[in-house]
């Protein structure tokens, strides 16, 4: 398996812009996790699915934020509109989840500098 | 959720030493504590993962120990190499879900 693939690895943006961020789990993992990393705050957990149904979104900074998984290889974090706080790194894990806990696998995460 | 707390945030070691990394956390039916290594420009990755039907766990170099009555794990690598030099995270699970806090970080240093 290529591991957890996300797109792009670099996104520079201008303010008030929309941007999406793409991620593609590992085949059979059946958990998604999207994380936000910065130095003030470290990793941050925004959303997370299980079985592609977002199980708890309570992380996600505000209104601006939205996720969506519509099938078990597929899934985007969209930001609209962008602002410069939202500059961070952004991970996407996937996991294997039947009762018991597993490690996450992270992608190599996308850096965001929005401008 | 759980509170998950890591220290020291710096660690400065010289090679061929040991290394340890400790992690305390808050909720006493957690059951599985898992340990991060990302290098620069990457993902955090799985380096080694306890749970809490044992109270250690080697794995070559590295080792993580696990003490319930105190809530507390460690991160024990040992003949320290300049390659794990890295920055390391400590997680643990909420009482509900599948989704681990993580630790803030401790970034290691290694110099030869």
């Amino acid at each position: 398996d290529a591991g957890v693939i996300q797109s792009p690895r670099h996104e520079v943006t201008e303010m008030g812009q929309e941007v999406t961020l793409r991620c593609k789990p590992i085949s059979g993992h059946n958990s998604l996790f999207w994380y936000r990393q910065t130095m003030m705050r470290g990793l941050e957990l925004l959303i997370y699915f299980n079985n592609n149904v977002p199980i708890d979104d309570s992380g996600m900074p505000e209104d601006r934020f939205s996720a969506k998984m519509p099938n078990a290889s597929f899934s985007t974090l969209k930001i609209q509109p962008s602002e410069p706080r939202d500059s961070a790194v952004y991970f996407c894990a996937s996991s294997r989840a039947d009762g018991n806990f597993y490690g996450y696998t992270f992608g190599s995460g996308t850096r965001l500098t929005v401008v | 959720g759980e509170n998950v707390e890591q220290h020291p945030s710096t660690l400065s070691v010289q090679e061929g030493d040991s290394a340890v990394i400790k992690c305390t956390y808050s909720d006493s039916a957690s059951n599985y504590f898992p340990w991060y290594k990302q290098e620069l420009g990457k993902g955090p990755q799985l380096i080694i993962d306890i749970r809490s039907n044992v109270g250690e766990k080697k794995d070559q170099r590295i080792a993580v120990t696990l003490n319930k009555t105190a809530k507390h794990f460690s991160l024990h690598i040992t003949e320290t190499q300049p390659e794990d030099s890295a920055v390391y995270f400590c997680a643990a699970p909420p009482n509900s879900g599948y989704a681990l806090n993580f630790g803030k970080g401790t970034s290691l240093l290694v110099t030869p």
